[in-house]
C-alpha cells in the first residue's frame, strides 16, 4: 500500500504570498491531520478532516485553512505569509477519526519564507 | 493549557545498552499514547503506542509502560543496535481525539558501535 504523499517536497515563498500543500492519504483513511513542525515549537496540531468536515483545530490564526475533498485528499493554505510560517508542514491519516486507529505520517513539504 | 514533557533531550548509548525516554502528560482526559521515531528528511514513523486500558505494551524489542495515576509513560529499547539513531518523539491525545496529538519535544538518540 502506498504512504501518505505530500505535495511538493520543498516550497520557497516570499513574505505576503500565500501557498496551498496538498496531501493524499493512505487509500482508504477517511481522516487527514495536519500538523506543523519546527525545531522551536516540535509538532503542533493544525487541524484534522474527516469525510470533507473540519472535526478539530489548533491553535493557529485564521491565515492557515484547509480542505478535505470527497477522495480524502486534502489541502491546506497559507495566505499572508511571514517569515515565522517557514516550516515542516506534516500531513497524516488514519482509517477513523477518534481513539481508534494509529496516524500515519507523510514526509512532509518543507516550505520556507523568505 | 494541555502539555507533554519529555526527558531527556540527548541520549547516547553504547551498541547493545538499554535506552528509556520518559514523558508526562498533564490532560487527565488523554486515553492514547503513541511514539513516533522520525528520522533525518522524514516524516515520524509510529513505532509502539499504548491506550489507558492497559499498563503496558511489547513489541520485540521496544517496550511502553503507562501509569496514568502518575501521568505518564516510557519508551524502553533494549539491545539498541546503530539503525535505532533517530528523534524519538511521545505523544497524548486531547481529550477523545486522535487526530489532535499533543507531542513531546523529542529526544535525540545516538546508538555508538
Amino acid at each position: 500500500k502506498a504512504g501518505v504523499t505530500q505535495t511538493p517536497r520543498y516550497l520557497i515563498k516570499t513574505r505576503g504570498q500565500q501557498v496551498t500543500l496538498s496531501c493524499s492519504p493512505i487509500s482508504g483513511h477517511r481522516s487527514v491531520s495536519w500538523y506543523q513542525q519546527t525545531p522551536g515549537q516540535g509538532l503542533q496540531f493544525l487541524f484534522e478532516y474527516f469525510s470533507e468536515t473540519q472535526r478539530n483545530k489548533g491553535n493557529f490564526p485564521g491565515r492557515f485553512s484547509g480542505r478535505q475533498f470527497s477522495n480524502s485528499r486534502s489541502e491546506m493554505n497559507v495566505s499572508t505569509l511571514e517569515l515565522g510560517d517557514s516550516a515542516l508542514y506534516l500531513c497524516a491519516s488514519s482509517p477513523q477519526t477518534g481513539v481508534r486507529s494509529p496516524l500515519h505520517f507523510g514526509n512532509g513539504t518543507r516550505l520556507t519564507v523568505t | 493549557g494541555e502539555n507533554v514533557e519529555q526527558h531527556p533531550s540527548t541520549l547516547s548509548v553504547q551498541e547493545g545498552d538499554s535506552a528509556v525516554i520518559k514523558c508526562t502528560y498533564s490532560d487527565s482526559a488523554s486515553n492514547y499514547f503513541p511514539w513516533y521515531k522520525q528520522e533525518l528528511g522524514k516524516g515520524p514513523q509510529l513505532i509502539i503506542d499504548i491506550r489507558s486500558n492497559v499498563g503496558e505494551k511489547k513489541d520485540q524489542r521496544i517496550a511502553v509502560t503507562l501509569n496514568k495515576t502518575a501521568k505518564h509513560f516510557s519508551l524502553h529499547i533494549t539491545e539498541t543496535q546503530p539503525e535505532d539513531s533517530a528523534v524519538y518523539f511521545c505523544a497524548a491525545s486531547i481529550g477523545g481525539s486522535q487526530g489532535n496529538l499533543i507531542f513531546g519535544k523529542g529526544t535525540k538518540l545516538s546508538v555508538k558501535p
